[in-house]
């Protein structure tokens, strides 16, 4: 059984540059999660794909965007990068219809620093 | 909307001491309540969780009780370890929500010396 893993760990990008990172969801699940964590600070939730469709957001606005696809891997895309994007970008994956307090699987993040 | 709100930190302690993490949360109905452990340049692992009141969520020696008269889920163990070390947080996921969409607390930052 395969955990979640994501790419790139660590990434510096210019204000104003688009970004996408990446995630593999841990074997058997079919949910991923994305969450954003500010030094200091708790994640916060930023939205979540199920069936390769957005399955509710968090308050962050449109140019976060996202994609899942068939093997329910996901990317996550920020445009017009600002220097308050920087953060650790936290991905997690569940298994939908398991029940509630099924357990979330979080990967090691990507650090993300906007210059 | 759902929110949970964490003592702040740091905590330090001696190892072997006894360590409280306080936790009181809002939500509309009832929701499931957990309890993340960040090691440093790691993710998030889930510590212990628990789904309806009254509920004794454990792992690893620590314990955390579901109280829904007081809206609490305390963390707490006997006997702590340098190893214990890390970023505590507890978190919530709404009933009608799915395992991974959750609201954190701020974090706890959890310092045991020798």
């Amino acid at each position: 059984e395969t955990g979640v893993t994501q790419s790139p760990t660590h990434l510096i990008k210019t204000r104003g540059q688009q970004v996408t990172l990446r995630c593999s969801s841990q074997s058997g699940h079919n949910t991923v999660s994305w969450y954003q964590q500010a030094l200091g600070q708790g994640p916060q939730f930023i939205f979540q794909y199920y069936r390769e469709e957005e399955n509710g957001r968090g308050n962050f606005p449109p140019r976060f965007s996202g994609l899942q696809f068939p093997n329910y891997s996901s990317e996550l895309n920020v445009n017009a990068l600002e220097l308050d994007d920087s953060a650790l970008y936290l991905c997690a994956s569940s298994l939908y219809g398991a029940g509630q307090g099924t357990e979330a699987f979080f990967g090691q993040g990507t650090r993300l620093t906007v210059v | 909307g759902d929110s949970v709100t964490q003592m702040e930190g740091p905590v330090t302690l001696s190892e072997e001491a006894f360590l409280t993490i306080n936790c009181t949360y809002t939500a509309t109905g009832y929701p499931s309540l957990f309890w993340y452990v960040q090691y440093p340049g790691e993710g998030l692992q889930l510590l212990l969780k628990a789904t309806k009141a009254d509920d004794k969520g454990s792992n690893k020696g620590f314990e955390a009780t579901y109280r829904k008269e007081t809206t609490s889920f305390h963390l707490e163990k006997g006997s702590v370890q340098v190893s214990d070390s890390a970023v505590y947080f507890c978190a919530l996921s709404d009933r009608g929500g799915t395992a991974s969409k959750l609201t954190f607390g701020t974090g706890t930052r959890l310092q045991v010396t020798l």
